[in-house]
């Protein structure tokens, strides 16, 4: 089916491990995000891409890496996962970076 | 930086009624574009509403509407004739480019509708 997909939905862990988050979207979008949402915060950009093999930091980079080698996945891996990375997590696509972004259905981490 | 302030954390309405949340942005651009999101239960971030701001034509879109005022950096979201499909989370954010590609999220404001 067409549109933005993330995988797992809900994921638990323990504090050290490594955990990645997957993102897909089918419509080619040049633009794809990362956030987190938090009580309190609302969104907060994680990191970004322009296009393949073009990623950029956002507000709250530290302890995650992102990579975009095909323009449809942007996965995002927590190297080592940490209690204050329990929280949501949104993957957003858009054809340019002023239009509407096009958010999956959020993954649930929890860090133990 | 940019900043954007949402400064009802809840609100609610009467079903049929009218309701207006509030947001307030801070830019140095000229060139921008505001957004109003809305997150139902399901969570899913769908967007309800976007204005450029060098059209100074409030946006609409069927019951959803906005007051976008520039000088005042202030671009409010009324919703008319109240659902209950309309209870929710409403984010209100910004772009500005300027080379940051940051869509800057408010912290939202929680709209209950009493049937």
């Amino acid at each position: 089916d067409a549109g933005i997909t993330q995988s797992p939905r809900y994921k638990i862990t323990e504090t050290g491990r490594q955990v990645t988050l997957m993102c897909h979207q089918t419509w080619s979008h040049s633009y794809m995000f990362w956030y987190r949402q938090d009580l309190g915060h609302g969104l907060r950009l994680i990191y970004y891409s322009a296009a393949a093999d073009i990623t950029d930091k956002g507000e709250v980079p530290d302890g995650y890496v992102v990579s975009r080698s095909k323009t449809e996945n942007f996965p995002l891996t927590l190297e080592s996962a940490t209690r204050s990375q329990t929280s949501v997590y949104f993957c957003a696509s858009s054809v340019t970076a002023y239009n509407e972004q096009f958010f999956g259905p959020g993954t649930r981490l929890t860090v133990l | 930086a940019q900043t954007v302030t949402q400064s009802q954390p809840e609100m609610s309405v009467q079903e049929a009624e009218t309701v207006t949340l509030s947001c307030t942005y801070d830019t140095s651009e000229s060139d921008y574009y505001l957004f109003w999101y809305k997150q139902p239960p399901s969570r899913q971030m769908i967007l309800v509403i976007r204005q450029e701001a060098y059209k100074q034509q409030n946006a609409t879109e069927n019951r959803f509407s906005v007051n976008f005022q520039k000088a005042a950096k202030s671009f409010s979201l009324k919703i008319s004739d109240s659902q209950l499909g309309d209870a929710a989370m409403y984010f209100c954010a910004s772009y500005s480019g300027a080379g940051s590609y940051q869509l800057t999220f408010g912290k939202g404001t929680k709209l209950s509708v009493i049937p």
